[in-house]
């Protein structure tokens, strides 16, 4: 168990929906990532946050977007989603900037 | 444009062999090599990682070579067991916290 938490655990939903997936990071931790896993894209990072500020961005599409609260907990928001959306999306957290990152168990989007 | 490049694709080894995945990267830039193991149904798990001004790292079984000039890093596993059956994933880190993962290795150990 990395520490790293992660609702929900599923999801589906239909296209053109929107949805929230959040993230918790380790106690302690000020950065938070996110990543999405497919089968032909691999892992790719889409955003990073730090202590609340946007801190490096990915191939993130316009349709998604993420932001980092106060507490430091995150979520990333998916909107009018298609079917080439479904994936596992992935969190990651570390200490500081450029720390060793840990992974959470990461949510299984189906978009149908 | 996939800056890192992983193979094999799968690996199947015997039961206390050696299991050996190599990583090739191209950005100059990267200043970070991790190596992440994930079982099916699980986030990647930090195993080992290594920085550019270190040519080997050892952690119990497992081992990472780094070659800066051919810009090229490889994970051995020794004695490898059934317990070790994963994916294992290389990664290089640029821009602030951006990892770039490698296509990922389908690592079987038989008995």
């Amino acid at each position: 168990d990395s520490g790293v938490t992660q609702t929900p655990k599923h999801l589906i939903t239909a296209t053109g929906q929107r949805v929230t997936l959040r993230c918790s990071p380790r106690s302690g931790d000020l950065s938070v990532y996110w990543y999405q896993q497919s089968l032909d894209q691999g892992l790719q990072f889409l955003i990073q946050y730090y202590n609340g500020e946007e801190r490096a961005k990915g191939n993130i599409l316009e349709r998604f977007s993420a932001q980092q609260f106060p507490d430091l907990h995150s979520e990333l928001n998916l909107s009018s989603l298609e079917l080439g959306d479904s994936a596992l999306y992935f969190c990651a957290s570390s200490t500081r900037d450029r720390g060793e990152q840990f992974f959470g168990p990461g949510t299984r989007l189906t978009v149908l | 444009q996939q800056q890192v490049k992983q193979s094999p694709q799968s690996l199947i080894v015997q039961k206390g062999g050696i299991s050996i995945i190599n990583c090739a990267y191209e950005n100059t830039a990267f200043d970070y090599f991790p190596w992440y193991q994930q079982f099916p149904g699980k986030g990647p798990a930090l195993l080992i990682a290594i920085r550019p001004d270190v040519s080997e790292k050892k952690e119990g079984r497992f081992t990472i070579s780094f070659n800066k000039s051919a810009k090229q890093f490889s994970l051995h596993i020794m004695d490898s067991q059934p317990g070790d059956s994963a994916t294992y994933f290389c990664a290089a880190r640029r821009q602030g916290g951006k990892l770039i993962f490698g296509q990922g290795t389908e690592l079987s150990v038989k008995p």
